[in-house]
């Protein structure tokens, strides 16, 4: 069965400007879940999204957003880019509380 | 303040020998708990799941949990070079998977 896709795989962008990035779920999966990845930070929980409804939110500025469609893709957006969002954006699939499934993530450079 | 605590490394081993991987977690509502494998360049892979206490073994690895300590390891027997990889552990409560920095090991032919 067809994994989590992620698109695109690599962007680079300018400051100031703003990124949408796309996820598709496996088959079934109603949880999305988004991280950004850094080599000081680790993996950072960004939201979860459950048949459309934001269940949970991480600490991240409000200029991160994401949203979740009746097909439970998953779009995540971010305006007003900072350097400092240059990372590798991972996004997970999960039914129920079981472990996640992750694509093989979007990574951004922010110039 | 959820937090996933993992010693960063990197730990070295010799082929064949046993690697020991720790993690402590702050979050007492936790409930579960898991193991991923991340190679350089590539997306985390779930290797182990544990809900309960006690040991869970699969193969060449053992995951053990002690709840009332805020304690997860995962032990990899007979070690070998493919081991070798950033080893994440993450603990789940409430919609909410929060996960490690990483232990980074190495395993030496």
């Amino acid at each position: 069965k067809a994994g989590v896709t992620q698109t695109p795989r690599y962007l680079i962008k300018t400051r100031g400007q703003q990124v949408t990035l796309s996820c598709s779920p496996i088959s079934g999966h109603r949880s999305v879940s988004w991280y950004q990845q850094t080599p000081g930070q680790g993996l950072q929980f960004l939201f979860e999204y459950f048949s459309e409804t934001q269940r949970n939110k991480g600490n991240f500025p409000g200029r991160f957003s994401g949203r979740q469609f009746s097909n439970s893709r998953s779009e995540m957006n971010v305006s007003t880019l900072e350097l400092g969002d240059s990372a590798l954006y991972l996004c997970a699939s999960s039914l129920a509380r079981d472990g996640y499934t992750f694509g093989s993530g979007t990574r951004l450079t922010v110039v | 303040q959820k937090e996933v605590e993992q010693n960063s490394g990197p730990l070295s081993v010799p082929e064949g020998a046993i690697a020991s991987l720790n993690c402590t977690y702050s979050d007492r509502g936790s409930q579960s708990f898991f193991w991923y494998r991340q190679y350089s360049g590539k997306s985390p892979e779930l290797i182990m799941s544990i809900y309960s206490n006690g040991d869970k073994e699969d193969g060449r690895f053992t995951a053990q949990l002690n709840k009332a300590s805020q304690y997860v390891s995962l032990l990899i027997r007979d070690s070998q070079p493919s081991d070798s990889a950033t080893y994440l552990c993450a603990a789940y409560n409430n919609n909410d998977m929060r996960f490690g920095a990483g232990t980074r090991l190495t395993v030496k032919p």
